[in-house]
């Protein structure tokens, strides 16, 4: 059972560079959500979908962009990295409603930005 | 202020010991409130739900005080593999985007 896999696990940018963190699921879930977790900070919302097509931003939405083109995929883009973005990223998926909270998460992707 | 805070702790308790959190939320529109748990380097991953009427699973309550607005989680016989650290989760009313609180960090010694 893959559930929701993020890749890559680990990944070391230089400042300006560019990248994209995968997240695919295989439980045909309609909401998916990337999370950044930092000491202290706990859980904060990047970007969110309720479904391909339709995304949305969350708590701490700059210096990120996502697509939602199937309901498998939702890639999370950095576009200029800076060091501030040096976290662990978490991407999850549940059922969109009342059951939103009841979510999946990936294993997790340490980005560290130089 | 965050929309779900809970204390940070630590929580040293002994192997054996009964202990409870709590978790306040600020939005009385909040329907669907969940307790996860999270190992050291892991992801979150869902524990329980909480409903209404509260809910028991093995060693583990919830509990959902609306009047009040808070939830609570009590885990009884604590074991050493509880040690962990527990989110409580409320889902924001009409968009039902769930917020998560920073967490509750829990060590069982032995």
């Amino acid at each position: 059972n893959a559930g929701v896999t993020q890749t890559p696990k680990f990944q070391v940018l230089k400042t300006g560079q560019s990248m994209t963190l995968q997240c695919a699921q295989d439980m045909n879930h309609e909401y998916m959500s990337w999370y950044r977790q930092d000491p202290g900070m706990g859980l904060r919302l990047i970007h969110y979908s309720v479904g391909a097509g339709i995304t949305d931003q969350g708590e701490v939405p700059n210096g990120y962009n996502v697509s939602r083109s199937t309901t498998e995929d939702f890639p999370l883009r950095l576009l200029l990295a800076a060091p501030s973005q040096t976290s662990v990223y978490f991407c999850a998926s549940g059922l969109a409603g009342v059951n939103t909270g009841e979510l999946f998460f990936g294993e997790g992707s340490r980005l560290t930005v130089l | 202020r965050k929309e779900v805070e809970q204390d940070p702790g630590p929580f040293n308790v002994p192997e054996g010991a009964t202990v409870a959190f709590n978790c306040t939320y600020s939005n009385s529109a909040s329907q669907s409130f969940f307790w996860y748990r999270q190992d050291c380097r892991k992801e979150p991953k869902l524990l329980m739900s909480v409903y209404s009427s509260g809910n028991e699973d093995g060693r583990f309550t919830a509990q959902l005080n609306r009047a009040s607005q808070y939830i609570s989680l009590l885990i009884r016989d604590s074991k050493l593999s509880d040690s962990a650290t527990y989110l409580c989760v409320g889902s924001s009313g009409g968009s039902y985007i769930p917020t998560f609180g920073r967490g509750t960090s829990l060590i069982v010694h032995p």
